[in-house]
């Protein structure tokens, strides 16, 4: 079965430092990986995914994750934060294997950029 | 890009009324629909898998009689809380899948969310 864990429950960042937010996922087979952005009451906003290709994939308003088959992980950062990035981040992954289309979500990571 | 438009985005209703929710696609055609329920500084709960035209597939646990999802066509989704209790208070999100996009590498690779539904049950 796919699942995605995200250690932390919340990230703590001064504005302008990198910004890091953890994801580690657990498939049969090559994964689907994404990241989404939610700002209170409302949906998730797509922000980037690995399908396949180069391991390093940018995404939007700056942010970018690297795949690292070894460690099974997809952290996403963001070289400098701002104050306007403090949401709820969720990795989540589908694994083509079970061709069910369905994605499994990490609990998702509150992050604070503190001005 | 790809937009899927929920409503309402908040309701509150009595406890034992149903309250209805709608999920468009506005510019794609979604052959698959997720609806998610999301708690507080929780993650999202997928309740139910629907494909247009055909019954949706419920997850373990989530109550099929209470919570009726209808994928009437490939622009619309609904669900709709039966016999709601203040339990069922909630953030309820829907995703739609596009089916040109889910073989592409753009919008996200097919998924795209819903701007989610408040519901207060009082």
């Amino acid at each position: 079965a796919q699942s995605v864990a995200q250690p932390e429950d919340q990230v703590n960042v001064a504005e302008g430092n990198p910004l890091t937010v953890k994801c580690t996922y657990s498939v049969s087979g090559n994964p689907y990986l994404f990241w989404y952005v939610q700002y209170p009451n409302r949906g998730l906003q797509f922000l980037l995914k690995y399908i396949t290709g180069d391991n390093l994939v940018k995404g939007s308003y700056g942010f970018e994750a690297e795949f690292n088959k070894s460690q099974t992980s997809f952290h996403l950062k963001k070289p400098s934060a701002l104050v306007s990035d403090s949401a709820l981040y969720f990795c989540a992954v589908r694994d083509p294997f079970y061709g069910n289309n369905r994605l499994a979500f990490g609990k998702g990571n509150q992050v604070v950029v503190i001005p | 890009g790809a937009v899927v438009s929920q409503h309402p985005s908040r309701v509150i209703c009595k406890s034992g009324t149903s309250v209805k929710i709608e999920c468009r696609s506005l510019d794609f055609q979604a052959t698959t629909m997720f609806w998610y329920r999301q708690f507080p500084k929780k993650s999202l709960m997928l309740m139910a898998t629907s494909n247009e035209g055909s019954k949706a597939t419920y997850e373990q646990g989530v109550e099929k009689d209470k919570f009726l999802i209808n994928h009437a066509s490939l622009t619309l989704s609904t669900l709709t809380v039966t016999s709601a209790h203040p339990e069922d208070s909630s953030f309820y999100i829907c995703s739609a899948r596009d089916r040109e996009a889910a073989s592409a590498t753009h919008f996200g690779y097919g998924y795209t969310f819903g701007s989610g539904t408040r519901l207060t049950v009082v």
